[in-house]
């Protein structure tokens, strides 16, 4: 199946700071992305859908200013974690569809990245 | 109601054994049905899809699909402690966005 690739795995970081994770998909290209956020025990939650050249739509409760998306090329989006608190501390993980490998029809299945584990002190 | 709903176990089942994963979903419209397998720490990969109602089987893996009754499950035959994860049934709702929506998932537990 295709590849998706995640950076940081984990990254700890005082409150108030910033973090940046970064997803990759690297043998195809991807118009878009999903960003979830999964904590302990719990669904995953998706989070944001992030568009290639456009802004990003965001799921109902999902604070876009603190959660910023960003999709510059067809093979990388950013989520970045603004003035993290401990609340934020979760397991988020992005995914994407690889078209070219139904033909171009949309089956929905998706193919996640290793996750980024989020500790905020 | 809950859009998805899976029992969260932990279902433990003897090495060997068949284990029997269940879901149902609300959305009578979906038309695709996902199974992925989460282990701890670790992100969901996909180990099964359905689309008609029937079984599919791929392996060791045989997915079930009820679309009157909304009822999709997952059987692992010769259960091996390798599969101890949790399962996560994602039905993929109608309408044009083609996200599937996670259940919290069945936490299977495979003793030797």
């Amino acid at each position: 199946g295709a590849v998706v690739s995640q950076h940081p795995s984990w990254v700890i970081c005082k409150s108030g700071t910033s973090v940046k994770i970064e997803c990759r998909s690297l043998d195809f290209q991807a118009t878009t992305m999903f960003w979830y956020r999964q904590f302990p025990k719990q669904s995953l939650m998706l989070m944001a859908t992030s568009n290639e050249g456009s802004k990003a739509t965001y799921e109902q409760g999902v604070e876009k200013d603190k959660f910023l998306i960003n999709h510059a090329s067809l093979t990388l989006s950013t989520l970045t974690v603004t003035s993290a608190h401990p609340e934020d501390s979760s397991f988020y993980i992005c995914s994407a569809r690889d078209l070219g490998s139904s033909g171009g029809a949309n089956t929905g299945e998706l193919f996640f990245g290793e996750g980024s584990r989020l500790t905020v002190l | 109601q809950k859009e998805v709903e899976q029992n969260s176990g932990p279902l433990s089942v003897p090495e060997g054994a068949i284990a029997s994963l269940n879901c149902t979903y609300s959305d009578r419209g979906s038309q695709s049905f996902f199974w992925y397998r989460q282990y701890s720490g670790k992100s969901p990969e996909l180990i099964m899809s359905i689309y008609s109602n029937g079984d599919k089987e791929d392996g060791r893996f045989t997915a079930q699909l009820n679309k009157a009754s909304q009822y999709v499950s997952l059987l692992i035959r010769d259960s091996q402690p390798s599969d101890s994860a949790t399962y996560l049934c994602a039905p993929l709702p109608r309408g044009g966005s083609y996200i599937p929506t996670f259940g919290r998932g069945t936490s299977l537990i495979v003793h030797p």
